[in-house]
């Protein structure tokens, strides 16, 4: 088995604050996906990577940036936090045949 | 446009009964449909999937799901719920002919009463 480790749980910082969340899997799957769970909401795909250094826009991907420098690890940056976009931010990697996505336990952005 | 349907945001029963969430795709072409659990404050977590072959899928902890393409539906089953099984939902499709994209049910949060 493999562990997906999200890092920080919490994300404080203020209004138009940059601010990053990082994810870090043993897996060894290629595919990785950065997601935004509003409350109460489904999921909205904000960026993904096929590979180490490849980066593809969701439908959520303004006002975001990532980064997936190792295979590994697969970084994303709120780049100028806002209130309306408190909500908990999933990492996820897929199985090599695309058939089973393995979730982090989230983290969640708080802006003051 | 591809969309995924859960029409009940809330299904509660008591321990022991059995429950019926669904699932409802709109989608042409050739798809892929699993079922995903997430407990308060964790992450999501695999239950099932369907591809091909027997409609009806069985999953992790006593779950299956049954594919219907006449009705363009995907609807998770429990025959006897325990009250661990209080979570949220979440039904997906992924078009085969786009790997990476799954398009996601906003979900059911199933309310077990003691």
């Amino acid at each position: 088995g493999g562990i997906i480790t999200q890092t920080p749980k919490f994300l404080i910082g203020q209004e138009g604050q940059k601010l990053t969340l990082k994810c870090q899997q043993n897996f060894n799957h290629d595919t990785m996906y950065w997601y935004r769970q509003d409350s109460g909401k489904g999921l909205r795909l904000i960026y993904y990577s096929i590979t180490e250094n490849d980066l593809q826009k969701g439908d959520l991907s303004e006002g975001y940036d990532a980064s997936r420098e190792k295979k590994s690890s697969f970084s994303l940056t709120v780049t100028s936090a806002q209130k309306n976009e408190m909500a908990v931010f999933l990492c996820a990697t897929q199985t090599d045949s695309g058939n089973t996505l393995y979730f982090g336990e989230g983290s969640r952005l708080i802006v003051v | 446009t591809q969309t995924v349907s859960q029409s009940d945001a809330h299904v509660t029963v008591f321990e022991g009964d059995s429950v019926e969430l669904r699932c409802n795709y709109s989608y042409g072409g050739s798809i892929y449909l699993s079922w995903y659990i997430q407990h308060h404050g964790r992450g999501l977590q695999f239950l099932l999937k369907y591809y091909s072959g027997n409609p009806v899928v069985q999953g992790v902890n006593g779950f299956e799901a049954e594919f219907s393409k006449s009705d363009s539906s995907f609807h998770l089953r429990k025959a006897s719920v325990h009250w661990s099984d209080s979570a949220v939902y979440f039904c997906a499709v992924r078009d085969m002919d786009s790997n990476y994209q799954l398009i996601w049910g906003s979900g059911t949060k199933l309310i077990i009463k003691p």
